[in-house]
């Protein structure tokens, strides 16, 4: 299985904050990396997908880059509606495998 | 607008089989671009990858290498229903359970069900 290892594994931050989230892939996945956001008792909501694209609806504030096994999902600026739980997940191959999370709490 | 839907028993004995439908609306589950998904998640815990099925491919169906041999992905079509079985369950395998629509070009699950918490239990 390829593993996927996230960093840290909570930030605390504030308002207007820059945040960046690190994801790195225990072997070569290309751009196969998907960066997903959740809030309490809810499903993850898709946020970028083959690394940097990011998904429509989703605010330009995020962005995501890298390729082959390190990967970072950055917020600009953080907002008061961005503290959640974000995870990675790669799609090159069977089984798919998630990172374990990063929580992104309020300062 | 894609929507699933989660439903099953939300309690489960040890050594059963737990079994889960996802209700598809708003679109095809027969669309040769998507296949549909099972992803589960620990109570407090971290996402777990079950398994997925494109119902366009003969032999399209993946499961997880630790739940396979105990775990079942179908469809009915006419019903627009994916389904979830999990046998020989244990306390392990209480989660909450979600369904996905998956990219076969993007990788990734959009959109997701509300998810069901299934819990197992003697």
């Amino acid at each position: 299985d390829i593993q996927m290892t996230q960093s840290p594994s909570s930030v605390s931050a504030s308002v207007g904050d820059r945040v960046t989230i690190t994801c790195r892939a225990s072997q070569d996945i290309g751009t196969w990396l998907v960066w997903y956001q959740q809030k309490p008792g809810k499903a993850p909501n898709l946020l970028i997908y083959l690394a940097s694209s990011l998904q429509s609806g989703v605010p330009s504030r995020f962005s995501g880059s890298g390729s082959g096994t390190d990967f970072t999902l950055t917020i600009s600026s953080l907002q008061p509606e961005d503290f959640a739980v974000y995870y990675c997940q790669q799609a090159q191959t069977f089984p798919l495998t998630f990172g374990g999370g990063t929580k992104v709490e309020i300062k | 607008q894609l929507q699933l839907q989660e439903s099953g028993p939300g309690l489960v004995k040890t050594s059963e089989t737990l079994s889960l439908t996802c209700s598809v609306s708003g679109g095809s589950i027969s669309s040769t671009d998507y296949s549909w998904g099972w992803i589960r998640q620990p109570p407090g815990k971290g996402l777990e990858w079950i398994g997925h099925i494109n119902i366009n491919y003969i032999g399209g169906t993946y499961y997880s290498l630790s739940l396979r041999g105990r775990v079942t992905i179908s469809v009915d079509k006419s019903r627009s229903q994916v389904s979830l079985k999990l046998n020989s369950v244990t306390a392990a395998d209480t989660a909450l359970y979600f369904c996905a629509r998956y990219s076969d070009s993007t990788g990734c699950f959009d959109p997701w069900g509300q998810g069901t918490l299934v819990t197992v239990s003697s």
